[in-house]
């Protein structure tokens, strides 16, 4: 079964502008998580999807969104970028509800300049 | 608010040693708690987990230990070998059907020196 994948692997992005990544989760999981890995803050929860619903959400501010869609796959939106926002994004998968091992994709490394 | 400590954020080990990683939570309703490794460049991987009715879980060379009183988990490696060198991340979450938001501890990077 082939595990979870996330595009784009590598990104540069200038201050102001807006992001897209995407994230297809293992076959058959509909739980999809997103995190924001940072030598200084660590791993931060961002959002969880499951069903198309965002059912949790973390302390990042409203720049930040995300979405789901019928097939599983999900989406997150940053806007207008800052500095701050250079991180590794990484997006784990689980099968749905009552089972929690979440399966990590490779991450997008994303470059605010 | 939810918080999960983690000890130490560096271990250095000889090969064939054990090492022992240490985490606390906060949040007295968590009862999922996985350690995750992850190589340099790599992505996360869940190596082991354990659930709050359980107080400890084996699989090979790793176990975990559980100890809810106290909000004290542990990772124990036995005989390490080079390979077992990378960051280990401790996690704690609710178990629940709808939603599981993983708190991670912010890292034991293992160094086992051949």
């Amino acid at each position: 079964k082939a595990g979870v994948t996330q595009t784009p692997r590598y990104l540069i992005k200038t201050r102001g502008q807006q992001v897209t990544l995407s994230c297809s989760p293992i076959s058959g999981h509909r739980s999809v998580s997103w995190y924001q890995q940072t030598p200084g803050q660590g791993l931060q929860f961002l959002f969880e999807y499951f069903s198309e619903t965002q059912r949790n959400k973390g302390n990042f501010p409203g720049r930040f969104s995300g979405r789901q869609f019928s097939n599983s796959r999900s989406e997150m939106n940053v806007s207008t970028l800052e500095l701050g926002d250079s991180a590794l994004y990484l997006c784990a998968s689980r099968f749905q509800g009552g089972i929690n091992e979440q399966y990590f994709g490779p991450g997008t490394r994303l470059t605010v300049t | 608010g939810e918080n999960v400590e983690q000890h130490p954020s560096t271990l250095s080990v000889q090969e064939g040693d054990s090492a022992v990683i240490k985490c606390t939570y906060s949040d007295s309703a968590s009862n999922y708690f996985p350690w995750y490794k992850q190589e340099l460049g790599k992505r996360p991987q869940l190596i082991i987990d354990i659930r709050s009715n359980v107080g400890e879980k084996k699989d090979q060379r790793i176990a975990v230990t559980l100890n809810k009183t106290a909000k004290h988990f542990s990772l124990h490696i036995t005989e390490t070998q080079p390979e077992d060198s990378a960051v280990y991340f401790c996690a704690a979450s609710r178990e629940s059907g709808a939603t599981n938001k993983l708190i991670f501890g912010t890292g034991t990077l293992l160094a086992v020196q051949p």
